[in-house]
């Protein structure tokens, strides 16, 4: 069964960080590219960022381009999204998905999510 | 940079009824690259129709998806108690607004 969980969340002051973890399992990880999508509370989903199974190409949504870092550790089974300079509209639930086909990239499985508030 | 533009905004219905969601392009996309999930309150996302209109893992033959070019179509035909929730269209980094279906 494939699983992803993430976790990291938290209440950060704008223009603080943080660092997401996604750990998956029920599958080989190193086979499929990854994402992060994001939702602000009571609005739609937004994508925040993608990883090729190698890392060596990652693509970002503009907003978070130069502030967020997306990286993977294919040994680890895990993905990771460093934060940094965090604005109070940056605050979502994140959710790691699985991205269920290198060409479609559609996205075949999600985690639970984890809550990050920008907020003083 | 594509838009999708999902329609009706809320769509109220009755259990049994049929449901046809639409989700509009602003520029020609291929189908292989248009995908459908439903959110329900409090959960993740999932994935039910991918290349417009392949049906991911266990979902049921109720739902459908069709569609080319700009126009895309998430139908489904009897409507279960278990279907109202948030259904939104995917094309790449692209996710529609969303259409709410609700309880009549």
């Amino acid at each position: 069964e494939v699983q992803l969980v993430e976790s990291g969340g938290g209440l950060v002051q704008p223009g603080g960080s943080l660092r997401l973890s996604c750990t998956a399992s029920g599958f080989t990880f190193s086979s499929n590219w990854m994402s992060w999508v994001r939702q602000a509370p009571g609005k739609g989903l937004e994508w925040v960022a993608n990883i090729k199974q190698d890392g060596s190409q990652k693509y970002y949504l503009a907003s978070v381009k130069g502030r967020f870092t997306i990286s993977r550790d294919n040994a680890k089974n895990s993905l990771y999204l460093q934060m940094n300079s965090l604005r109070a509209e940056d605050t979502a639930v994140y959710y790691c998905a699985r991205v269920g086909d290198s060409y479609g990239q559609y996205f075949d499985y999600w985690g639970q999510g984890t809550l990050v508030t920008a907020s003083s | 940079e594509i838009v999708l533009t999902q329609s009706p905004g809320t769509l109220s219905l009755s259990p049994g009824e049929r449901a046809t969601l639409s989700c509009r392009a602003s520029q020609s996309v291929s189908s292989n690259f248009l995908a459908w999930y439903q959110q329900k309150p409090g959960q993740a996302p999932r994935l039910l129709i991918y290349g417009a209109s392949n049906r991911a893992t266990g979902i049921p033959d109720r739902f459908s998806g069709s569609g080319s070019g700009t126009d895309f179509t998430l139908t489904i035909s009897r409507l279960e108690p278990e279907d109202f929730a948030v259904y939104y269209c995917q094309q790449y980094g692209t996710f529609g607004q969303g259409t709410k279906l609700e309880i009549k």
